[in-house]
């Protein structure tokens, strides 16, 4: 089971928005609405940022946003700040196919 | 407040075995599925594995399937893996997670704890 594909990197300027994609295959993306976002700060653990395609954990601001169309999903950043600016990594389960995926990783720089 | 407090990570030699803990407070353990998550040097995260809330199933990652083995103690709130067969492959960050919903799976990781470093070098 390969892992999800993201683009390496993603940027943009205070106040812009940001939507990172995550593809899969109809055996992980495609198939469950289990797609979930981390963010992770150098040096840091993770932080689950979307749940279920786009469900957000209390807590996190509403700035947050997750979808998903098909084999891809998307997490879209509004509204960039200074804070934002972290690795981004997407998961989807994949059933009896390795269980869980998680992304590449998108490095998201706030200019 | 939930914590999760990894420990038990060394240097070993190829080959070798290790037994990693995590220590959970702040939550009412035992409702919960607990996760394995690990990161190389420099990379991404891979998920290791899966023990649901009661332990009474698990789940693995093809590249530790039959070399790990997860397991828990809900009477001391920790979750363990053994870890045989080491190869230099599995040098990582290891972190334990735990699930959202009581007594089932979302496979989303809600808390995440600090991480402990296996180094797999002769």
């Amino acid at each position: 089971q390969s892992a999800l594909t993201q683009p390496p990197s993603a940027s943009g300027s205070p106040g812009q928005s940001v939507t990172i994609s995550c593809t899969g295959t109809s055996s992980d993306v495609g198939g469950y609405n289990y797609v979930s976002w981390y963010q992770q700060h150098p040096g840091k653990a993770p932080k689950l940022m979307i749940y279920e395609v786009s469900k957000r954990p209390s807590g996190v601001p509403d700035r947050f946003s997750g979808s998903k169309s098909g084999n891809t999903a998307s997490l879209t950043v509004s509204g960039l700040q200074a804070e934002d600016e972290a690795d981004y990594y997407c998961s989807s389960y994949a059933g009896s196919n390795n269980w869980e995926v998680f992304g590449t990783g998108t490095k998201v720089t706030v200019l | 407040e939930v914590q999760l407090v990894e420990s038990g990570g060394v240097v070993v030699q190829p080959g070798g075995s290790l037994r990693l803990s995590c220590a959970a407070s702040g939550f009412t353990f035992d409702d919960y599925a607990m996760h394995w998550v690990r990161q190389a040097p420099g990379k991404g995260l891979e998920w290791v594995s899966l023990i649901s809330w009661d332990g009474g199933s698990t789940y693995y990652a093809d590249s530790v399937k039959g070399r790990f083995t997860i397991s828990r103690d809900n009477s001391k709130n920790s979750l363990y893996l053994q870890m045989n067969s080491l190869r230099a492959e599995d040098t990582a960050l290891y972190y334990c997670a735990k699930d959202i919903p009581r007594y089932s799976s979302s496979w989303s990781l809600d808390y995440w704890g600090q991480g402990t470093l296996v180094t797999v070098s002769s």
